[in-house]
């Protein structure tokens, strides 16, 4: 059983670009979320994707958009980016959509720079 | 809305020491969890609790429903416990949406 891998680990980019953010959930997972964690800064949740579907978002613009697979990964992306959207970004993985029932398995994160 | 708080920010503790973080939170849930990253990022669930206490090894949560607060107790730490310990919560039992605390960063020394 694979865990949650996440791709790339770091990332440079420039105001105004675009990044797109890969997560690959674990084995038997139907759930994703992803979560931006800024520097001393406890995270802060992005949205949240079940069967492909948008299942519930955080206080984010809509530049932030994803995208969740048949197999269950999915991609975060990120459209005209800031200074202030540099951060670990983090997935996590589960089965079901409710973090009261369902234990998340948290991806390595990719650490994003905005210069 | 949901606020919730650690302390300390910081923390720095002998090998063998009996350490205590503490996380309060401002409404009422349905599930508090705590969570552990180490340096480079990853985060590790360490318990998910919704009433009374919870034992892992050296690790202990208690929650305390009325007066919205949990704790976390480490006996015995050791250096590989450092790292840094987030409280979050949730509400509503299919809830999706968690709210962190800024977390608590434990340094042990040998």
């Amino acid at each position: 059983e694979t865990g949650v891998t996440q791709s790339p680990t770091h990332l440079i980019k420039t105001r105004g670009q675009q990044v797109t953010l890969r997560c690959s959930s674990q084995s038997g997972h139907n759930t994703v979320s992803w979560y931006q964690q800024a520097l001393g800064q406890g995270p802060q949740f992005i949205f949240q994707y079940y069967r492909e579907e948008e299942n519930g978002r955080g206080n984010f613009p809509p530049r932030f958009s994803g995208l969740q697979f048949p197999n269950y990964s999915s991609e975060l992306n990120v459209n005209a980016l800031e200074l202030d959207d540099s951060a670990l970004y983090l997935c996590a993985s589960s089965w079901g959509t409710g973090w009261s029932r369902n234990e998340q398995f948290f991806g390595p994160g990719t650490r994003l720079t905005v210069l | 809305k949901n606020e919730v708080e650690q302390s300390p920010q910081n923390l720095t503790a002998q090998e063998g020491e009996f350490i205590t973080i503490n996380c309060s939170y401002s409404v009422g849930i349905s599930a508090l969890h705590w969570l552990q990253q180490h340096p480079g990022g990853g985060i590790v669930s360490l318990f998910m609790l919704s009433s009374g206490k919870k034992k892992h090894g050296r690790l202990i949560a208690t929650i305390n429903i009325q007066e919205k607060h949990s704790s976390l107790h480490i006996t015995a730490s050791h250096p590989r416990d450092s790292a840094v310990y987030i409280c979050a919560s949730s509400s509503g039992a299919g809830s999706y949406q968690l709210t962190f605390g800024k977390g608590t960063k434990l340094s042990v020394i040998p």
